[in-house]
């Protein structure tokens, strides 16, 4: 099944730690995203990448990091700089053929801070 | 810059009675509009996407919305409400610059049987 997983389901972050968000597709999708979702808030744009070694900042990359390597693998990290980190974060993934905005979207990690 | 409002963060509507979603957008040059449906602790799913072809656009289940621009408008509707409508919907536009969807804050569509 082509697909986007996101891991772990759950997360959770002591205070001063990094945390790695995994996400890997096998749509064979040029595009993929990081957005954080809070509640009444929508989703906001984290970052992005249309290609491997190649990532641009969103609405609201401060206190995160993103490295692709692969273009299977966009994974997420959430850095001490983050002093707000508790939310869902959804990964997803487009294709230039299909226009690059119609976006598909992995099933959610929840991040919560301990 | 684009921008969406959804109006209404939350609509209650009986089982079997029209499902009316609101959703008004801003953008400065023709856009793509997109509705997307979310279940608790899980992603989004596309329902369906404007871009630029026929001004009604049918999605799945049973979703449908209509471009207007002289309203600047995409609402979704669906003729007939059904339990496992409840979620929350949330509309996107994009100005076709590639990589950029963005969301407005989201209805909660609740379902009474």
């Amino acid at each position: 099944d082509g697909g986007i997983t996101q891991s772990p389901k759950y997360l959770f972050r002591k205070e001063g730690q990094n945390v790695t968000l995994s996400c890997e597709q096998n749509l064979n999708h040029d595009a993929m995203y990081w957005y954080r979702q809070d509640p009444g808030q929508g989703l906001r744009l984290i970052y992005y990448s249309q290609i491997v070694n190649d990532f641009q900042k969103g609405d609201i990359a401060e206190g995160y990091s993103v490295s692709r390597e692969k273009k299977e693998s966009f994974p997420l990290t959430v850095t001490s700089a983050q002093k707000n980190p508790t939310a869902f974060y959804l990964c997803a993934s487009s294709i230039q053929g299909e226009g690059w905005e119609t976006q598909y979207f992995g099933p959610g990690t929840r991040l919560l801070v301990l | 810059a684009q921008s969406v409002t959804q109006l209404g963060s939350h609509v209650s509507v009986s089982e079997g009675a029209l499902v009316l979603l609101r959703c008004n957008y801003s953008s400065s040059v023709p856009p793509y509009l997109f509705w997307y449906v979310q279940y608790p602790n899980q992603g989004l799913q596309l329902l369906l996407k404007y871009t630029s072809a026929a001004t009604l656009v049918k999605g799945i289940n049973g979703f449908e919305a209509e471009f207007k621009k002289s309203e600047t408008s995409f609402h979704l509707t669906k003729p007939s409400a059904h339990m496992s409508d409840a979620a929350e919907y949330f509309c996107a536009v994009s100005e076709g610059n590639g990589n950029k969807l963005v969301f407005g804050a989201g209805t909660i569509l609740r379902v009474k049987s």
